[in-house]
This record gives structure tokens, C-alpha cells and sequence, in this order.
């Protein structure tokens, strides 16, 4: 049973580039989000889904897009690639509102 | 926008101590309030989680204590191992949102 899984492991990127951050869960999970992590802050949401063609935006979406075209997937696009998106990147999955999140291992992107 | 202030940022336990973690809300409305664990390289997964209708929960050698009235949980690890040195984030749901803490850089020296 693989969980969640993330491709790529490790990117980077030139500013104004655009790449998309893959996310796939095979436990039929109908919740997904992104998080980015900064040291010193945690995590913070990105975007998030409660279902297929569902989605919404969290504390930081602005620079990303997300779409939800499957149960199974949630790719977070990067537009135009800025310094300041540098981060590790994880993808979450989860059955219900208070059920755990499952983690992927995360993307460590850096753009410069 | 809920807000969970975790403290402290970093802490060094010796082998066998007690490692204290706290977190604070503002928000009142949930019924769910977990922990992570994160070890380096790795993505965060549920360490423990207690619902509001109980003040404590205990799991082994971790503990969750609830104080509903000041807004505060906290986590308590007894008899700290090195293998317990990780980052552990506390999570307030809000929504269909989890929002979480800023996170607690752990180090158990042997």
C-alpha cells in the first residue's frame, strides 16, 4: 500500500518558470491538501479539496493552482516561479473532517 | 482564520526526562485536536489526538492534557528517548481545515 506519493523528491527551478508538483493517494481518500513548510512556521495550507472537482484556497494560495480532476490526484501548479515559493512541499490526504492526515515525503523545491 | 501558537520553538531533554510541549487556540468551536511527529526527510504523521470532552489522554509514554477553559493542550513525553528527537507540530481544525503550530524542534541526548 503506497499512501501518498510525491514526485518529484527535489527540484529547482529558475525564477519565472512554471512546474507542477505531482500528489497521488491510492486509499481513497476524499480530503487532499498542499502544505508548504518554512522553518519557523510550520505548516501552512495552500490549497485544499473535499472531493473530486472540489477545491479551495488556504492561507497562502497566491502563485499556485490546484485542480481535482480524480479522487486519486492533486497537482499543485506553480505559475511563474518566485524566490520566495523556495520550501519543501507536502501533500496530505485524509477520509474525513477529524480522521489523520497521511503525508507524502514531500517535494524540496528551490527556485532561483 | 484560527491561530495555534505552539512553545517552545526548540527543546533539549536529557535521556529519560520529560519533554513538555504546549500549544494555545483562539477558535472554541472544534472537537479534535492532534499532534505530529516528523522525523528529518520525512512527512509529519499522527502521534496522538484528544477530543475536548476529555481533559487527558494517554498512549504509552505520551500525553495529551486539554484545558478547555484557557484554550490550551499541551503534550507530555515521559522517560524522553533519542529516538523520540523529531519536530512535533500540534493542529487545530478549522473546517474542513486543519491549521497547524509553528512547530517544536526536539533533541533527547543520551
Amino acid at each position: 500500500n503506497a499512501g501518498v506519493t510525491q514526485t518529484p523528491k527535489f527540484q529547482v527551478l529558475k525564477t519565472g518558470q512554471s512546474m507542477t508538483l505531482q500528489c497521488a493517494q491510492d486509499m481513497n481518500h476524499e480530503y487532499m491538501s498542499w502544505y508548504r513548510q518554512d522553518p519557523g512556521m510550520g505548516l501552512r495550507l495552500i490549497h485544499y479539496s473535499v472531493g473530486a472537482g472540489i477545491t479551495d484556497q488556504g492561507e497562502v494560495p497566491n502563485g499556485y493552482n490546484v485542480s481535482r480532476s480524480t479522487t486519486e490526484d492533486f497537482p499543485l501548479r506553480l505559475l511563474s516561479a518566485a524566490p520566495s515559493q523556495t520550501s519543501v512541499y507536502f501533500c496530505a490526504s485524509h477520509r474525513g473532517k477529524d480522521s489523520p492526515l497521511h503525508f507524502g515525503n514531500g517535494t524540496r523545491l528551490t527556485v532561483t | 482564520q484560527q491561530q495555534v501558537k505552539q512553545s517552545p520553538q526548540s527543546l533539549i531533554v536529557q535521556k529519560g526526562g520529560i519533554s513538555i510541549i504546549n500549544c494555545a487556540y483562539e477558535n472554541t468551536a472544534f472537537d479534535y485536536f492532534p499532534w505530529y511527529q516528523q522525523f528529518p526527510g520525512k512527512g509529519p504523521a499522527l502521534l496522538i489526538a484528544i477530543r475536548p470532552d476529555v481533559s487527558e489522554k494517554k498512549e504509552g509514554r505520551f500525553t495529551i492534557s486539554f484545558n478547555k477553559s484557557a484554550k490550551q493542550f499541551s503534550l507530555h513525553i515521559m522517560d524522553s528517548q533519542p529516538g523520540d528527537s523529531a519536530t512535533y507540530f500540534c493542529a487545530a481544525p478549522s473546517g474542513s481545515r486543519l491549521t497547524f503550530g509553528e512547530g517544536t524542534q526536539l533533541t533527547v541526548n543520551p
